[in-house]
């Protein structure tokens, strides 16, 4: 089964330390794609990255990096130099390919993390 | 940039009531979205729809119907509120070609 797993339940770090949040996947799908949200405490949850399967190349925007390695079956989430405004719970999720062609979303736990001036 | 908007933030209601969870996006976006979300256990999907009068069941629809009238709104039914249908609702929205979905504010409520 199609599967997400963030080990980490909450972080809790100072203000400008890097952090990095964990994501395992599990899928039978050869092609998929992977996601993080982050969901403030406005509730609200916010798109920040897609990976598509077939591109493992990393990805850097800003403070935020992600590393995608197929061989672990792993997306992980760094931010570095964190702030309070990176203060929410981060979610990772997997799409699943259901019948009639659609998709959907699996979702991970989420991980808290809080930074603390 | 895409809005999807839910009619309430926080909503109580008592056992036994008839619950609507109104959802509306703005963006033409043919599917649409119903999750829960619960502590320690991330969001799952409740029900979708992937066009206007179409619905298909998610993970945990029971307890659970939905209604989509029009493109741009899709509303989710508790029939008869229980104490375990207490949580965070979040309505989404995904455009044809898209495959990240577009989330709204949530609404959170509790059943006493």
């Amino acid at each position: 089964a199609q599967k997400v797993t963030q080990a980490q339940t909450e972080i809790s770090v100072v203000e400008k330390e890097d952090v990095t949040l964990d994501c395992v996947y599990e899928t039978r799908d050869t092609t998929y794609y992977l996601f993080w949200y982050k969901q403030p405490p406005s509730g609200e949850l916010v798109f920040l990255i897609r990976r598509n399967s077939f591109d493992e190349q990393n990805e850097i925007s800003g403070r935020y990096s992600w590393n995608f390695q197929k061989s672990t079956s792993s997306f992980n989430f760094t931010i570095t130099a964190s702030q309070v405004v990176d203060s929410a719970v981060y979610f990772c999720a997997l799409s699943e390919a259901i019948s009639g062609g659609y998709n959907k979303l699996i979702f991970g736990a989420g991980t808290r993390l809080a930074v603390h001036p | 940039d895409v809005k999807v908007t839910q009619s309430s933030r926080y909503l109580v209601k008592r056992t036994g009531e008839k619950v609507f969870l109104e959802c509306v996006q703005d963006m033409d976006h043919e599917n649409m979205f119903w999750y829960r979300q619960d502590p320690g256990l991330g969001l799952r999907l409740i029900y979708f729809s992937y066009d206007v009068k179409m619905k298909e069941k998610g993970d945990i629809p029971e307890g659970y119907s939905v209604s989509r009238e029009k493109k741009e709104r899709f509303s989710l039914i508790l029939e008869s509120a229980s104490t375990n249908q207490t949580s965070m609702y979040l309505c989404a929205s995904r455009g044809p070609k898209g495959v990240e979905q577009y989330f709204g504010p949530g609404t959170r409520l509790t059943v006493t």
